[in-house]
């Protein structure tokens, strides 16, 4: 079983559509990333977050981590949100392990 | 502030040969971490380096290495390639001191093993 596993693998969205990625773990983490990948390959950091909830613009990530679980939302989605969007652990309760534990990914197409 | 560049962007390499990539982080930024990328593994940790030193490494062969200079740039190795070795290489540098912190990507330098 993976560390990190995300649902859906795949998603498709109508523009304006509120999004939700899930993404589970199953080891005590100091952090939980989330990034964004654009076909191409750059990737860039959305979110690092340990506890409670972030925000930035339509972007909406939270943590719970008795139950090991974050959800990446999307407000108002747009097509230029289409992206792969990746969960990502740093794998050690007791402080950094210096290192992340990604997940697979979730393949988001939002339609015009 | 300039941004986390990697170089080359892309390479053509034969099995057996040897490769460097080469990484240079944000301005002030001390910590890089180098990933790999696969279809078929999707995103690996490769090893974190912070001040010239490893301070962890992921699951891959001996023949992947890599070190930290004094000015925080950073090299990967791959030595003896195989086929399996393509990948998308890409290295992540952090402001943070005592964790990990955000990471901010480079473009990645594309690796073809043939």
């Amino acid at each position: 079983k993976n560390e990190v596993e995300q649902s859906p693998q795949n998603l498709t969205a109508q523009e304006g559509e509120f999004i939700t990625i899930n993404c589970s773990y199953s080891v005590g983490i100091s952090a939980l990333h989330w990034l964004q990948q654009h076909p191409g390959g750059g990737i860039v950091s959305l979110f690092m977050l340990s506890s409670g909830k972030k925000k930035h613009g339509r972007l909406i990530a939270t943590i719970n981590i008795q139950e090991k679980h974050s959800s990446l939302h999307i407000t108002a989605s747009h097509p230029r949100d289409s992206a792969v969007y990746i969960c990502a652990v740093d794998p050690n309760s007791g402080g950094s392990n210096y290192k992340l534990t990604f997940g697979k990914g979730t393949l988001l197409t939002v339609n015009p | 502030k300039a941004g986390v560049t990697q170089t080359p962007r892309y390479l053509i390499k034969t099995r057996g040969q040897q490769v460097t990539l080469s990484c240079s982080p944000i301005s002030g930024h001390r910590s890089v971490s180098w990933y790999q990328q696969t279809p078929g593994q999707g995103l690996q940790f490769l090893f974190e380096y912070f001040s010239e030193t490893q301070r962890n490494k992921g699951n891959f062969p001996g023949r992947f290495s890599g070190r930290q200079f004094s000015n925080s740039r950073s090299e990967m190795n791959v030595s003896t390639l195989e086929l399996g070795d393509s990948a998308l290489y890409l290295c992540a540098s952090s402001l943070e001191t005592s964790g990990l912190g955000e990471q901010f990507f480079g473009p990645g330098t594309r690796l073809t093993v043939l």
